[in-house]
């Protein structure tokens, strides 16, 4: 199946500093990618869908100041978490959906998530 | 708006057979699909259905009524590895909308 990477995996930051998370497909175009959070033990929230040359659609409730979306390229969207607190820290998962080749079922293609700390 | 709902826990035992339930409301139905998710890590692709009907895949299977708004995940032959969590997503207009999720503890 398709591979998508995310960048970092693991970061701890101290509170009022901005952290950069990289969502990459590697063997597909993804003209949309989706951010998601995730909290302990509940179920992933949809933050945004992040379209290619276009701006992100934000989810109601989330800040759009404070997580910048950009999906420079078919390949990369990058979530940058603005002036982060120790309420930010989560789990950030992206996904990609390929539109061509052979994703009969239309699947969403997730990266490994980034584990964000915040001090 | 979206509404989707799962049992929040669920224990069985290895060896026996399980069933998540799933119902959804939603504003459009492009497909329902299921993953598997383990603690720290993202979710990995169990099935897609967008017909009526069940979906085998080796130990496990989907099963879909859109009239009723309803699905489940059969799980057989349990191993311990199967402890996860199980989401239940329903793609209504090119995203993902996620139900909170089943936490499934086989116990020997």
């Amino acid at each position: 199946g398709a591979v998508v990477s995310q960048h970092p995996s693991r970061v701890i930051c101290k509170s009022g500093t901005s952290v950069k998370i990289e969502c990459r497909s590697l063997d597909f175009q993804a003209t949309t990618m989706f951010w998601y959070r995730q909290f302990p033990k509940q179920s992933l929230m949809l933050m945004a869908t992040s379209n290619e040359g276009s701006k992100a659609t934000y989810e109601q409730g989330v800040e759009k100041d404070k997580f910048l979306i950009n999906h420079a390229s078919l390949t990369l969207s990058t979530l940058t978490v603005t002036s982060a607190h120790p309420e930010d820290s989560s789990f950030y998962i992206c996904s990609a959906r390929d539109r061509g080749g052979e994703n009969l079922n239309n699947e969403q293609f997730f990266g490994p998530g980034t584990r964000l700390t915040v001090l | 708006g979206q509404n989707i709902d799962q049992p929040t826990e669920m224990t069985a035992t290895e060896g026996a057979i399980v069933q998540i339930n799933c119902t959804y409301q939603t504003s459009g139905f492009n497909g329902l699909f299921w993953y598997q998710q383990h603690a720290g890590e993202a979710p990995t692709f169990l099935s897609y259905n967008v017909l009526d009907g069940l979906e085998e895949k080796g130990r496990f299977s989907s099963f879909l009524s859109r009239s009723k708004g309803y699905s489940y995940l059969l799980l057989k032959e349990l191993q311990m590895k199967d402890s996860a969590s199980y989401l239940c997503a329903v793609d209504a207009g090119n995203m993902l909308t996620f139900g909170g999720g089943t936490r499934l503890m086989v116990k020997p």
